[in-house]
């Protein structure tokens, strides 16, 4: 059974840190890895995604990235702003699967 | 695209009732999933659909939950007996055509408070 840990569960930075977040799976053999924005009460945005034959994805001041072999992703966010401030999920969808399986998110506030 | 929507958006009940949401996902897409998100948690896979074939179902979805998608458009989740456990934000995504590559869209939820 495939499982994703993101790690820090929390992070608190200071407006302009460069910051990583990261994200580890068990089972190397995925399809894709997909990265999500959360803000209190709300849906899941989706940030970036990253097929399995990618190393990286970028948009903006986003840069993800994957090791399949190794089975993790990062998620790197420059200049960081208030705005950030959010949880950030990661999601990996398993070889032969249609269905993604979640992380338990990195909760983010970066202040002023 | 309009997005993926879902009703209502947040829903107070008393235990042993009956609730019913409902995802209108974006035009044409598909594949619609539901999952179930509680405080502090990730998003737990609950059910799936491919156009109106619910093909997957999680242990998580006990006897008095209930999910169609008719037509293979809209779906409905039911939740039948309500417990205060089923209290949580329950999510629809959406997401186009029959390859595993696309991206998954997220509505904004339905909170469901059970006291």
């Amino acid at each position: 059974k495939q499982e994703v840990t993101q790690i820090p569960a929390a992070l608190s930075v200071p407006e302009g840190e460069n910051l990583v977040l990261n994200c580890s799976f068990t089972d190397s053999a995925i399809y894709n890895l997909q990265w999500f924005r959360q803000d209190p009460g709300k849906g899941l945005t989706s940030l970036l995604l990253i097929q399995s034959s990618q190393r990286e994805q970028t948009s903006g001041r986003l840069n993800a990235s994957l090791d399949k072999s190794s089975g993790r992703s990062t998620l790197y966010i420059a200049a960081s702003q208030p705005g950030d401030s959010a949880t950030y999920l990661c999601a990996v969808l398993p070889g032969g699967s249609y269905i993604p399986t979640f992380g338990r998110g990195t909760s983010l506030i970066v202040h002023p | 695209d309009t997005g993926v929507s879902q009703d209502p958006r947040h829903k107070i009940t008393k235990r042993g009732q009956n609730v019913t949401f409902r995802c209108d996902p974006i035009s044409e897409h598909n594949r619609l999933y539901w999952y179930r998100q509680t405080l502090g948690q990730g998003p737990e896979f609950l059910t799936y659909f491919q156009n109106e074939a619910q093909l997957e179902k999680s242990r998580l979805l006990s006897d008095r939950f209930s999910a169609e998608r008719p037509k293979g458009s809209f779906s409905t989740l039911e939740i039948q007996r309500t417990e205060q456990g089923d209290s949580a934000m329950y999510l629809c995504a959406s997401s186009p055509g029959s390859q595993r590559r696309n991206t998954i869209y997220f509505g904004e939820g339905s909170w469901l408070t059970v006291v």
